[in-house]
């Protein structure tokens, strides 16, 4: 158990909808990463913030968008969705000394398929 | 352009083997080198990780070998086991932002009993 949590675990949805997907890191953790993992690909970098302020942007689509609270949670708004947005998309945390090392502790990620 | 390529897609191996999965890379800024390893339903997790000025890091069975002028980082397992039947992912990041890794494509191992 990483102690990354992510919710929903599964969600299926039509296109044009939009979804939430939520992220818990780690205890104590200041930076949160999401992840886009596309069916027999790599994951793809989408977004990071850290301490609530967007650090760094990826290959994320306008569509697309994310914050983090001050309670750390984050959240990824997914919107118009398309047939290709269907992936498995995770969460990462990691502490602040893992901001240098580059560890991070993955969620075990939230499947999303659009019909 | 994908900038870290990593070979072969899929691999299997005898129980007691030694399985190796390579990766090159193209950014010269890259400067931390993790693996990932992740099992089916489960997000990756750290397996072993190096830095450039390192030529190679053992943990256990996981030996990481790094040859930065062929921009290249392998990861090889001694003595394969069924228990490391997974994917394997091999990544590259930068100081500057450690955490926002470039991944690989990941390599699918299965070790035969």
């Amino acid at each position: 158990d990483s102690g990354v949590t992510q919710t929903p675990k599964h969600l299926i949805t039509a296109t044009g909808q939009r979804v939430t997907l939520r992220c818990s890191p780690r205890s104590g953790d200041l930076s949160v990463y999401w992840y886009q993992q596309s069916l027999d690909q790599g994951l793809q970098f989408l977004i990071q913030y850290y301490n609530g302020e967007e650090r760094a942007k990826g290959n994320i689509l306008e569509r697309f968008s994310a914050q983090q609270f001050p309670d750390l949670h984050s959240e990824l708004n997914l919107s118009s969705l398309e047939l290709g947005d269907s992936a498995l998309y995770f969460c990462a945390s990691s502490s602040r000394a893992g901001l240098n090392t580059g560890e991070l502790f993955f969620g075990e990620g939230s499947r999303l398929t659009v019909l | 352009q994908q900038q870290v390529k990593q070979s072969p897609q899929s691999l299997i191996v005898q129980k007691g083997g030694i399985s190796i999965i390579n990766c090159a890379y193209e950014n010269t800024a890259f400067d931390y080198f993790p693996w990932y390893q992740q099992f089916p339903g489960k997000g990756p997790a750290l397996l072993i990780a190096i830095r450039p000025d390192v030529s190679e890091k053992k943990e256990g069975r996981f030996t990481i070998s790094f040859n930065k002028s062929a921009k290249q980082f392998s990861l090889h397992i001694m003595d394969s086991q069924p228990g490391d039947s997974a994917t394997y992912f091999c990544a590259a990041s930068m100081a500057s932002n450690a955490g926002k890794s470039t991944f690989g494509d990941g390599t699918t191992l299965t070790v035969k009993p």
